[in-house]
C-alpha cells in the first residue's frame, strides 16, 4: 500500500531564506506527483505536477524535483516571503493513477517570519 | 468559472442526525472526489466518481453515501452522524486521470456533538 510521508511537520524560517520541503513515498510506480498549498481554513491549490518521466518542474520561485527510484520529491522555495506561509502537501495517485485517487502526505506547516 | 463550490461552509450536527454536503463544479470535469481532513492526518479519500452514474469507495467510506446523477453535482450524504465524522470535508474534481491535477473546493467544516 502506498504511503506518503512529509518531513518536517513544521518549519519556521526568516524572510528571504531558501528552503526545501521533503516528500517520501513507498511505491515508486507512480504516474505523477503533485505539490499543493493549503491556506488556513481554505481548500488546496495545486502548485506543481511532475509527471513520472520528468525530473523537475518550476513555477516562479518554486522548483519541485522527483526521484522515483529513491521514492523522494523535494519542493524548493527560493527567497521565501511571509506570503508563502501555509501548509504544503504532496500527493501521488494510488494504484498507478488509473482513477487519479490521490494519497496525501500529512503536510509541512511553513511559517516565514518577516 | 466558479470552479468547485461546496455548501455549507460550517455545520454542527447532533449524534444521529443526517445531512447532505453539496458539491458542484462548472468545469465539465468527469472525475469528482470527496476527501476528509482530520488534524495532523492529511486528506483521506471517502468516495469518488469517474462520471455521471458511476461511483466507487475510497479509503474511508463507512458512514457515508454518494450519488452522481449529473456531471456537475456530487453530494455526500451522512445518514447517522457520529463524533468520529467531525472533520473538514473537501470536494475535488479533475478532467481525467493520471496526468490531470485536481481542483479543490473551499471545504465544509463539520462538527458532530
Amino acid at each position: 500500500k502506498q504511503e506518503v510521508t512529509q518531513i518536517p511537520a513544521a518549519l519556521s524560517v526568516p524572510e528571504g531564506e531558501n528552503l526545501v520541503l521533503n516528500c517520501s513515498f513507498t511505491d515508486s510506480a507512480i504516474y505523477n506527483l503533485q505539490w499543493f498549498r493549503q491556506d488556513p481554513g481554505k481548500g488546496l491549490t495545486s502548485l506543481l505536477l511532475i509527471q513520472s518521466s520528468q525530473r523537475e518542474q518550476t513555477s516562479g520561485r518554486l522548483n519541485a524535483s522527483l526521484d522515483k527510484s529513491s521514492g523522494r520529491s523535494t519542493l524548493y522555495i527560493a527567497a521565501s516571503q511571509p506570503g508563502d506561509s501555509a501548509t504544503y502537501l504532496c500527493a501521488v495517485p494510488d494504484y498507478g493513477g488509473a482513477t487519479n485517487k490521490l494519497i496525501f502526505g500529512t503536510g509541512t506547516l511553513l511559517a516565514v517570519q518577516p | 468559472n466558479a470552479g468547485v463550490t461546496q455548501t455549507p461552509k460550517f455545520r454542527i450536527l447532533k449524534i444521529g442526525q443526517s445531512m447532505t454536503l453539496q458539491c458542484t463544479q462548472d468545469m465539465n470535469h468527469n472525475y469528482m472526489y470527496w476527501y476528509r481532513q482530520d488534524p495532523g492526518m492529511g486528506l483521506k479519500l471517502i468516495y469518488y466518481s469517474v462520471g455521471a452514474g458511476i461511483t466507487d469507495k475510497g479509503e474511508v467510506p463507512n458512514g457515508y453515501n454518494v450519488s452522481r446523477s449529473t456531471t456537475e453535482d456530487f453530494p455526500l450524504r451522512l445518514e447517522l452522524a457520529a463524533p468520529s465524522q467531525t472533520s473538514v470535508y473537501f470536494c475535488a474534481s479533475s478532467y481525467s486521470a493520471g496526468i490531470d491535477t485536481q481542483y479543490f473546493g473551499p471545504g465544509t467544516r463539520l462538527t458532530v456533538l
